[in-house]
């Protein structure tokens, strides 16, 4: 079964600091979404990372893709108060299914 | 073009009450998806379409979850006889195609409180 596990599950930084979210996967897959949710709001697509070494970068967000370790990394440059929100990694299990993580609930306080 | 669109937002039922969720997925989208997202979680899959079949319901957590696609388009989600267990916000998601490569897109959701 796969699992999708993220970390940390509650974040909270200052504006202008760095930070990265992690998010581990049990089985093989190649492909990994990123989504944004703000509260009350749907999913929000961030990046699609489709390849072993992929790096994706928008804006003070890049995220990166090691499918040989099965983990993902959403990292944060620069924080402001815009990017809180919460964090959702998903893999894709077979035609299109996706298994998300529990969420990174971001909270970046100025 | 117009998003995944998603009726009614916001749903309260009594508990025994059957509902009726409904999707309408982007125009010309082949593949529809169902999740299930409890408070604080990450959506969990429950039944994908493609066009008018449905290929995977594995993840309706019981009998009483009932979903449909009749002409390929416009899909609806129904839960009989709901429990408290049931509340969530339930999403819908569209793309293009039935190949991987075809990215989801989701709908504003159905916040759905069982009392």
């Amino acid at each position: 079964e796969l699992k999708v596990e993220q970390n940390p599950l509650f974040l909270s930084m200052q504006e202008g600091k760095n930070y990265t979210i992690y998010c581990n996967y049990s089985t093989t897959s190649d492909r990994l979404y990123w989504y944004r949710q703000d509260p009350g709001k749907s999913l929000e697509s961030l990046f699609v990372l489709l390849s072993n070494g992929a790096v994706k970068q928008e804006g003070r967000l890049m995220a990166s893709l090691d499918t040989k370790a099965r983990l993902s990394t959403l990292h944060i440059t620069a924080a402001v108060h815009d990017l809180s929100a919460t964090y959702f990694c998903a893999v894709e299990r077979g035609a299109q299914k996706l298994v998300f993580g529990q969420g990174t609930r971001l909270t970046i306080n100025p | 073009g117009a998003g995944v669109s998603q009726s009614p937002r916001y749903k309260v039922a009594k508990r025994g009450q059957d509902v009726a969720l409904r999707c309408d997925p982007i125009s010309g989208h082949v593949s529809l998806f169902w999740y299930q997202q409890a408070l604080g979680q990450g959506p969990e899959f429950l039944t994908y379409f493609q066009n008018e079949a449905q290929l995977d319901k594995s993840g309706l957590p019981s009998d009483r979850f009932f979903a449909e696609r009749p002409e390929g388009s416009v899909s609806t989600l129904k839960i009989q006889r709901t429990q408290q267990e049931d509340s969530a916000v339930y999403l819908c998601a569209s793309s293009l195609g039935y190949v991987s490569s075809y990215e989801q897109y989701f709908g504003p959701g159905t916040r759905l409180t069982v009392t």
